[in-house]
């Protein structure tokens, strides 16, 4: 089966300090790409970044940046100077290589001022 | 400009009425999915449409029916709805049905069945 887990229901940090949001998936396909969207308390559903499974280079999107590791199949999501509007549920998803996105049961992330 | 627009964005109705939710994308895309969230947050696939074709359909019962007129649009009717539907239910597109596609969603439809 193809699965995506968080483990991590909640987090909070302190603004301004930097947060990792960890992610782990579980598949036999070798080309896939992996997400990260971030829903806020507006519920809109907003891609942060995404990483191609072929390649090694981690995505970097401004203060988001990936930490990617094929072999071990986690897919973590750091935060860098973090910004109250950051506060939000992050989901990590992947497509495993095909077209549904599978999601994980998202973390909550708290910024406290 | 909305690139994919959900209406409406609430809904509230009695068990047993029929409701649909209706689903734009201006983006140019190809293809275009339902997703539920449940009450845990938790999202899944209900069916994904490539040019007007269903590609997807998971597992989901036949009291739900998209419809897609044109590659633009999916709307999805739901008949004799159940509490069970309670749910927050978005569109997403994608440029195609390809495994490279970033998939970008609507705003949601809150879904409430008394």
């Amino acid at each position: 089966a193809q699965t995506v887990t968080q483990s991590q229901p909640e987090m909070s940090v302190q603004e301004a300090e930097t947060v990792t949001l960890s992610c782990t998936y579980d598949t036999s396909e070798n080309n896939y790409y992996l997400f990260w969207y971030k829903q806020p308390p507006s519920r809109q559903m907003i891609l942060v970044i995404r990483q191609e499974a072929y390649k090694q280079q981690n995505a970097t999107e401004n203060r988001f940046s990936v930490n990617f590791q094929k072999a071990a199949k986690s897919f973590s999501l750091k935060i860098s100077d973090s910004q109250l509007g950051d506060t939000a549920m992050y989901f990590c998803a992947s497509n495993f290589g095909n077209e549904k996105l599978t999601f994980g049961t998202g973390t909550r992330l708290t910024i406290i001022p | 400009d909305t690139a994919v627009s959900q209406t409406p964005k609430y809904l509230v109705t009695q068990m047993g009425n029929d409701k649909s939710i209706k689903c734009e994308q201006n983006l140019g895309h190809d293809t275009m999915y339902w997703y539920k969230q449940d009450s845990k947050k938790f999202l899944k696939i209900m069916f994904s449409y490539n040019n007007k074709e269903l590609i997807i359909n998971e597992t989901v019962p036949n009291r739900f029916s998209p419809k897609s007129p044109d590659k633009a649009h999916l709307n999805l009717h739901i008949n004799s709805l159940e509490l069970g539907d309670s749910a927050v239910y978005f569109c997403a597109s994608s440029q195609d049905s390809g495994r490279q596609e970033t998939q970008y969603f609507g705003p949601g439809t809150r879904l409430l069945v008394l």
